[in-house]
């Protein structure tokens, strides 16, 4: 079965640090890899998604994801953290034809001033 | 304007009550989705509703029933609350069911059972 693992329920940086969310995920065909973001009290917004295309995709709000097959890996990074960035991420696989998608537990990013 | 809707925003209610939460998408998608997030921020599929299929996640209670009147709405009428369906409901659509399909998602039903 497709699922994603973050390591990490929370993580914190400084303002201007490089933020790193892990996640790795467990798949037997190519898979279909999705970061979400969500802010305090709304819904999930699309960060980037990785369809086979390039192993480097670049998201949205300076985030950007490898793709890392012998890695099994697909590690959320932005190289500046800014104040606004502080929510809830979450990595997600899309499992069957159906467009079930598997979300992993959460990670929750504070950026201190 | 808003791409994914959902009324109300929050929801309070005693058990045993039946309760419906609406979902609207305006982005010409066919495929849309019902997932509940619990207290933990765990995100877990309810439906899958496309061109009048509907695909049910096997651990979803009987008391959970979507409904879609037209392509562009999938309103969630639930029975019989209990004290454990407190949660966040979230509504998403895509394009259609193609495994990789960006889903969008609404801003959530906040739902309190007491």
């Amino acid at each position: 079965a497709q699922s994603v693992t973050q390591l990490g329920s929370h993580v914190s940086v400084s303002e201007g640090a490089l933020v790193l969310l892990r996640c790795n995920y467990s798949s037997s065909v190519p898979p279909y890899l999705f970061w979400y973001v969500q802010y305090p009290n709304q819904g999930l917004q699309l960060l980037l998604k990785y369809t086979s295309a390039a192993t480097l995709v670049k998201g949205i709000n300076g985030f950007e994801a490898e793709f890392k097959k012998s890695e099994t890996s697909f590690h959320l990074t932005k190289p500046s953290a800014h104040m606004s960035d502080a929510a809830e991420y979450f990595c997600a696989v899309s499992v069957n034809n159906n467009n079930d998608m598997r979300f992993g537990a959460g990670t929750r990013l504070t950026v201190k001033p | 304007d808003t791409a994914v809707s959902q009324t109300p925003k929050y929801l309070v209610t005693q058990m045993g009550n039946d309760k419906s939460i609406k979902c609207e998408q305006n982005l010409g998608h066919d495929t849309m989705y019902w997932y509940k997030q619990d207290s933990k921020k765990f995100l877990k599929i309810m439906f899958s509703y496309n061109n009048k299929e509907l695909i049910i996640n096997e651990t979803v209670p009987n008391r959970f029933s979507p409904k879609s009147p037209d392509k562009a709405h999938l309103n969630l009428h639930i029975n019989s609350l209990e004290l454990g369906d407190s949660a966040v409901y979230f509504c998403a659509s895509s394009q259609d069911r193609g495994r990789g399909e960006t889903q969008y998602f609404g801003p959530g039903t906040r739902l309190l059972v007491l």
